[in-house]
């Protein structure tokens, strides 16, 4: 069964640093998440993204944050200065024209 | 945003019993998805509910679209070990989905 994959399981990185997550979508699917989960949170929502394009984005996702799709398969959110507060479980998820999205295994991003 | 309120936060039940859970908002939505998180993992989908009033069964777990659209329940019968972990529900509305704080059920064998 096809399914969301990410890379890497864990990143650690230090305060300031930048950071990539990537994330390959199920091959069909035409619509992009990323999300955050604090711990001991809730799936708190990030970005969407279609057509190349974001198609909305929530207040956490500031000018920090951007996403891309630089080819057919990856989707990736790169965080330009991390800080203490940006760690978290980062989870990708795609979906086709219907609501349902999947959702990926996630990244624990560590920012020390 | 749209907020969601779920409940019971946590849920401690032997082995065996039925289990109950829910969803609230003031706002409508077109959607309801539950999700199931296991510790260090990414949310999987359950249960997917796109008409209001809908019914809809996955082995032991069953769900419901609330009628105003502003609600949904979740039922799993005859729990069992490996049910334990951490519900979300979800909403879709415009191209976002709004989460619920999640309900952690622990099951006693």
């Amino acid at each position: 069964e096809p399914e969301v994959t990410q890379t890497p399981s864990h990143q650690v990185t230090q305060m300031g640093q930048e950071v990539i997550l990537r994330c390959v979508p199920i091959s069909n699917h035409l619509y992009f998440y990323w999300y955050r989960q604090i711990l001991g949170q809730k799936v708190e929502f990030l970005v969407s993204f279609y057509n190349n394009e974001i198609s909305e984005k929530s207040e956490i996702f500031d000018d920090q944050f951007s996403v891309e799709r630089p080819d057919g398969s990856n989707f990736t959110l790169k965080i330009r200065s991390t800080k203490l507060e940006d760690s978290a479980m980062y989870f990708c998820a795609s979906r086709v024209h219907t609501d349902t999205q999947y959702f990926g295994p996630g990244t624990r991003l560590t920012v020390l | 945003g749209q907020q969601l309120n779920q409940s019971p936060q946590s849920m401690f039940i032997q082995e065996g019993e039925d289990v109950s859970m829910n969803c609230t908002s003031s706002s409508i939505f077109n959607t309801w998805l539950w999700y199931k998180q296991d510790p260090g993992e990414g949310p999987v989908l359950l249960i997917a509910l796109y008409k209001a009033g809908e019914l809809t069964s996955n082995g032991r777990l069953t769900a419901q679209f609330g009628i105003t659209r502003k609600d949904s329940f979740l039922n799993i019968s005859a729990s069992i070990p490996s049910d334990v972990g951490i519900y979300f529900c979800a909403g879709y509305n415009f191209n976002k989905f709004y989460f619920g704080s999640g309900t952690k059920l622990n099951v006693k064998p």
